[in-house]
């Protein structure tokens, strides 16, 4: 197993484009999550899925935040029309339940300019 | 909610000197907690986890945390470190209900020879 995989590593984009970010969790975890990671602050949740199916969404997550799991394997994490205060890393983590612990992957560095 | 507060943003340490990471949780019935560690350009890894049972735990590199109930507080601590142990390292916390686990804002680690 090669654990959680992130892609891309880095993303620059300009203000105002979209971008999505791909996840692939350890293949027997049934659970994944999005965190976001700024500068001097801890993860923050964004969402999880257990399966396909997407259980929880945190307020932080606008509008323009959108995440998919088809078919319960890789999940996707698309930002529409970005901004700069959506500078970050963005984390994905897998498990199997909350008392295992997560598997997180190396993330994907955001910077909006 | 869950919260968590991870009282020392910055903690500088000589070598081979012990050290005491510091970490409370918000009240509730019964939780899991745990601690992670993120070494630089890595991504987050566990590094010890309370479910239940003794409250003190222990981890494979000599770091261990012990769970007070009645200060709600999972304090890590090392009794001598390495300029290995350099790191950011946070705290984690779910409820029994297995909701996604909540982080404090984390404490950075700095060994000096």
């Amino acid at each position: 197993d090669t654990g959680v995989s992130q892609n891309p590593r880095h993303k620059i984009t300009k203000r105002g484009q979209n971008v999505t970010f791909r996840c692939d969790p350890i293949s027997e975890h049934n659970r994944l999550y999005w965190y976001r990671q700024t500068l001097g602050q801890g993860p923050e949740f964004l969402t999880y899925f257990q399966n396909e199916a997407q259980l929880e969404k945190s307020r932080l997550l606008s509008d323009r935040f959108s995440a998919e799991r088809p078919k319960g394997s890789f999940s996707t994490l698309e930002i529409q029309r970005t901004e700069q205060g959506d500078s970050a890393m963005y984390l994905c983590a897998s498990s199997l339940a909350e008392i295992y612990g997560y598997t997180f992957g190396s993330g994907t560095r955001l910077t909006v300019v | 909610a869950q919260s968590v507060t991870q009282l020392d943003s910055q903690v500088p340490v000589f070598e081979e000197a012990p050290v005491e990471l510091r970490c409370n949780y918000s009240s509730s019935v019964s939780v899991y907690l745990f601690w992670y560690v993120q070494y630089p350009n890595q991504g987050l890894q566990l590094l010890l986890k309370y479910l239940s049972g003794s409250t003190l735990v222990e981890s494979i590199n000599g770091f261990e945390a012990e769970f007070n109930k009645s200060q709600t507080s999972f304090h890590l601590r090392k009794p001598s470190v390495h300029i290995s142990d350099t790191a950011e390292y946070f705290c984690a916390v779910s409820d029994s209900r297995n909701t996604p686990l909540v982080f404090g804002k984390g404490t950075r680690l700095s060994v000096i020879a």
